[in-house]
Formats: structure tokens, C-alpha cells, sequence
């Protein structure tokens, strides 16, 4: 499986955006972006996911460079509730659908 | 809240012991996958199952085994168990098999091997 590489942690203040950076150099063409979330004390959650164009939804955004190699996950505003571990993973299609995560990064919010 | 419900949400055990987790998926998803979360290894892909079938093993040791009933509701049986098996236990379900892009994480059950 391709890796991700992710800064171990970041912090933010609350309402205001988040650039979470995730790089990918060996993604392949057929692997989908995906980003999780892992709230303290609860399961992870979907937040979003993408192959080549950029995504919006009701959670976040998802900037996907032309090349590929790299990927950012914006929060537009931050709230507190938005402190987690963001995981970042690479998801190749055709094959079993699991997921691989790496250690994620951390991100506070500060009110 | 998810819709993938996990049981129990707490399981304290001795070494040896045998422990069965049990999951049930939301309504209509067919797929469940089991993960495990400790603080060394992270978090592990173990096994997947669909619509009754195993599909993929991940990190999973001989001394676990899992299956899934026609209900569609998965059970992860450990047995022999040993202190580094003290641990979260994640149970997931997805819609479909390699289609499906989301999966939809329970609560866990936290594992501690005394």
C-alpha cells in the first residue's frame, strides 16, 4: 500500500480555517484520497474523500494537487469539536476495501 | 451516532481467557471489518467480511477468529489471551464491498487483559 506522510500535530484557533497537509508521492492512479477522524474517546468517522478533482461537503474540503502527490483536508472554521486525529489514507480501488492508518495528526483548537 | 452498535462497551479479563465481542452494523450494510487500536501498534486492520464470506485478513493472530451470521451481525472470538492483547476494539460497516467509500466506525469495545 502507498503511505502517507502527515505532521504529527497542529494547532488552530477557534473559527478560524484549517489546512491539514497530507503528502502521497507513491500514490497510484487508481488509489482514492481519503481523509477519518477520530474524536477522543469514540470510533473514527468518514469526513471525506476524493480522487482527482476537489471536494466540498458539509464537513470540509478536500484540495487535491495536480500531480497528486500531495493533498490538504480544510476546515473552514474551526470549532472545538473539530479537535482530533485526522487521519490521512490512501485507498486503492479494485481491491479489498480496507482501511490502512498511519499515526494521523493531532489538531487542537484554541478558543 | 453511526448505527453500528458494539458489545460490550467494556470487557476486564485474566490472561488465558477466552472473550467474544460482538457487532451489528447498520441497517442494510453488508460488509463489517474489525479493527484493533492500542497505543504501540495503532490503529489495525484485522479482518472483513461480506454478506457472510471473509474477504480479507489483515493483522489478525491465530488465536482470533470472526465470522458473521445471516443476520449480518459479526462476532471476533479471541482466545488464550495475553496482556498485549489489552486493547480497543473497532467494529466497522460499509454499504458494499470495494465500491463502498465510507465506512461507518462503532464505539469499541475496550479490551484490558489482567
Amino acid at each position: 500500500d502507498a503511505k502517507t506522510t502527515q505532521p504529527n500535530s497542529m494547532e488552530s484557533n477557534e473559527e478560524e480555517p484549517v489546512h491539514l497537509p497530507c503528502n502521497h508521492s507513491t500514490i497510484s492512479g487508481t488509489d482514492y484520497i481519503h481523509w477519518y477522524r477520530q474524536l477522543p474517546s469514540q470510533g473514527p468517522e468518514y469526513v471525506i474523500h476524493g480522487l482527482t478533482s476537489n471536494v466540498n461537503n458539509r464537513m470540509a474540503s478536500l484540495a487535491i494537487a495536480e500531480d497528486r502527490k500531495s493533498s490538504t483536508l480544510i476546515l473552514h472554521r474551526a470549532t472545538l469539536r473539530d479537535a482530533a486525529v485526522y487521519y490521512c489514507i490512501l485507498r486503492p480501488t479494485g481491491a479489498n476495501s480496507k482501511l490502512t492508518f498511519g499515526k494521523g495528526i493531532t489538531l487542537s483548537v484554541r478558543p | 451516532d453511526s448505527g453500528v452498535t458494539q458489545t460490550p462497551k467494556h470487557l476486564i479479563t485474566a490472561t488465558g481467557q477466552r472473550v467474544t465481542l460482538r457487532c451489528s452494523p447498520r441497517s442494510g450494510d453488508l460488509s463489517v471489518y474489525w479493527y484493533q487500536q492500542s497505543l504501540d501498534q495503532g490503529l489495525q486492520f484485522l479482518i472483513h467480511y461480506y454478506n457472510g464470506e471473509e474477504r480479507a485478513k489483515g493483522n489478525i493472530l491465530e488465536r482470533f477468529s470472526a465470522q458473521q451470521f445471516p443476520d449480518l451481525h459479526s462476532e471476533l472470538n479471541l482466545s488464550s489471551l495475553e496482556l498485549g492483547d489489552s486493547a480497543l476494539y473497532f467494529c466497522a460497516s460499509s454499504e458494499g464491498d470495494y465500491l463502498s467509500y465510507e465506512q461507518y466506525f462503532g464505539p469499541g469495545t475496550r479490551l484490558t487483559v489482567t
